[in-house]
């Protein structure tokens, strides 16, 4: 079955660490995302990524890192820059020409040791 | 004012009954508009997905946008208690070229048996 997978799902960070969240998607799409979703937030877009080798900052990059190697996997890296890290995140794919159908993966929690 | 604004409930209801969703936006430029539902840790699962103003539906679940008032409803029908979950609105500019979603903060809806 097609889907996207997030690694690990649960995550524990020191202070001064930096941490690698995992994404991977088998289903053949050239735009991906990260997104964070705190509690009473909704969703807020950390970086997207329309093909590879390509990404943009969203809303609140500050403190974070991506890369885009490959097509079907788009890693983030939650630096110790960013002060409050604890949150849920998710990250999702979208087919050519429809950025409305994104498909999500079942998240990344990381909490702050 | 916030692009999106969407009441987070709690929403409680009992089998049957039939739920109304909302959310209003602020930015006129927004043409495409969806409903994710959001299992408790999992990730966003899209729902419902329609351009521009009028009514769209599937099953028991009908999408509505009133463009002139800047308003979207999901309404359920014969609710059930496998539709509990977090509802979150989400709408953009365009549906393929831009692939930036606006997310509402999510509805927590509970249907009891």
């Amino acid at each position: 079955d097609g889907g996207i997978t997030q690694s690990p799902k649960y995550l524990f960070r020191k202070e001064g660490q930096n941490v690698t969240l995992s994404c991977e998607q088998n289903l053949n799409h050239d735009a991906m995302y990260w997104y964070r979703q705190d509690p009473g937030q909704g969703l807020r877009l950390i970086y997207y990524s329309q093909i590879v080798n390509d990404f943009q900052k969203g809303d609140i990059a500050e403190g974070y890192s991506v890369s885009r190697e490959k097509k079907e996997s788009f890693p983030l890296t939650v630096t110790s820059a960013q002060k409050n890290p604890t949150a849920f995140y998710l990250c999702a794919s979208s087919p050519p020409g429809w950025g409305g159908f994104q498909h999500f993966g079942d998240g990344t929690r990381l909490s702050i040791l | 004012q916030k692009e999106v604004e969407q009441d987070p409930g709690p929403l409680s209801v009992p089998e049957g009954a039939i739920v109304s969703l909302n959310c209003t936006y602020s930015n006129s430029a927004f043409q495409y508009f969806m409903w994710y539902r959001q299992y408790s840790r999992k990730g966003p699962e899209l729902l419902m997905y329609t351009y521009s103003s009028g009514n769209k539906e599937d099953g028991r679940f009908t999408a509505q946008v009133d463009k002139s008032s800047k308003y979207i409803s999901l309404f359920i029908r014969d609710s059930q208690p496998s539709d509990s979950a977090t509802y979150l609105c989400a709408m953009s500019a365009s549906g393929g070229s831009n692939y930036k979603l606006t997310f509402g903060k999510g509805t927590l809806l509970t249907v009891n048996p």
